[in-house]
């Protein structure tokens, strides 16, 4: 398996512009996880999905952070408008299971950055 | 506030020397994990513990479950410049389906 596959690695965009972060999960995983991470604030959970719903997004910042699941294979998170303190690296796992003692495959992370 | 708490924050260490970094909480996890983060990359999962007072070896590392669930320890025998990078700490609870990371340590080791 080729693992989590996150696009793009990198992006870098102005502020106000939308932004689309891409993920595909492991196949067989049903549990979906977008995580944010900073040197303030660690990994943060932005929300995460099972079979495809999405179960908690009361971690996503606010309205402009949407997250979408149309099938088992594919997950995005959207950002409109972009602002410079969206500034992060933004990861994707995947879990089989709904119990945490699974554990997750992380991708290898987009980081973007806002100017 | 920090659920799970991780010390140190940092630490540098020689080649061959022996360390622990340490994963603190005032909650009750079911299970507890450890994972390594390399620059660039996401983290990987290490180990997962499960029964409070649990020791699990994996090569040179060797994890613990303290006995109330609540904390966790990783010690590394005679680490190596490839053992560098970000240790991060991450409960569960099952019925909360997700992981709560800790802060995590970033460790390097000088060849």
């Amino acid at each position: 398996d080729a693992g989590v596959i996150q696009s793009p690695r990198h992006e870098v965009t102005e502020m106000g512009q939308e932004v689309t972060l891409r993920c595909k999960p492991i196949s067989g995983h049903n549990s979906l996880f977008w995580y944010r991470q900073t040197m303030m604030r660690g990994l943060e959970l932005l929300i995460y999905f099972n079979n495809n719903v999405p179960i908690d997004d009361s971690g996503m910042p606010e309205d402009r952070f949407s997250a979408k699941m149309p099938n088992a294979s594919f997950s995005t998170l959207k950002i409109q408008p972009s602002e410079p303190r969206d500034s992060a690296v933004y990861f994707c796992a995947s879990s089989f299971g709904t119990d945490p003692v699974y554990g997750y495959t992380f991708g290898s992370g987009t980081r973007l950055t806002v100017v | 506030t920090q659920l799970l708490e991780q010390s140190p924050q940092f630490l540098s260490i020689q080649e061959g020397e022996n360390l622990t970094v340490y994963c603190n909480s005032s909650s009750v996890f079911s299970s507890l994990q450890w994972y390594r983060q390399e620059p660039g990359e996401g983290p990987v999962l290490l180990v997962t513990v499960v029964t409070g007072g649990e020791v699990k070896k994996l090569k040179r590392l060797t994890f613990q479950f303290g006995d109330a669930r609540k904390d966790s320890s990783l010690h590394i025998t005679a680490a190596q410049p490839g053992d560098t990078g970000l240790y991060l700490c991450a409960g569960g609870k099952g019925s909360a389906r997700q992981l709560t990371f800790g802060s995590g340590t970033q460790l390097t080791v000088l060849p």
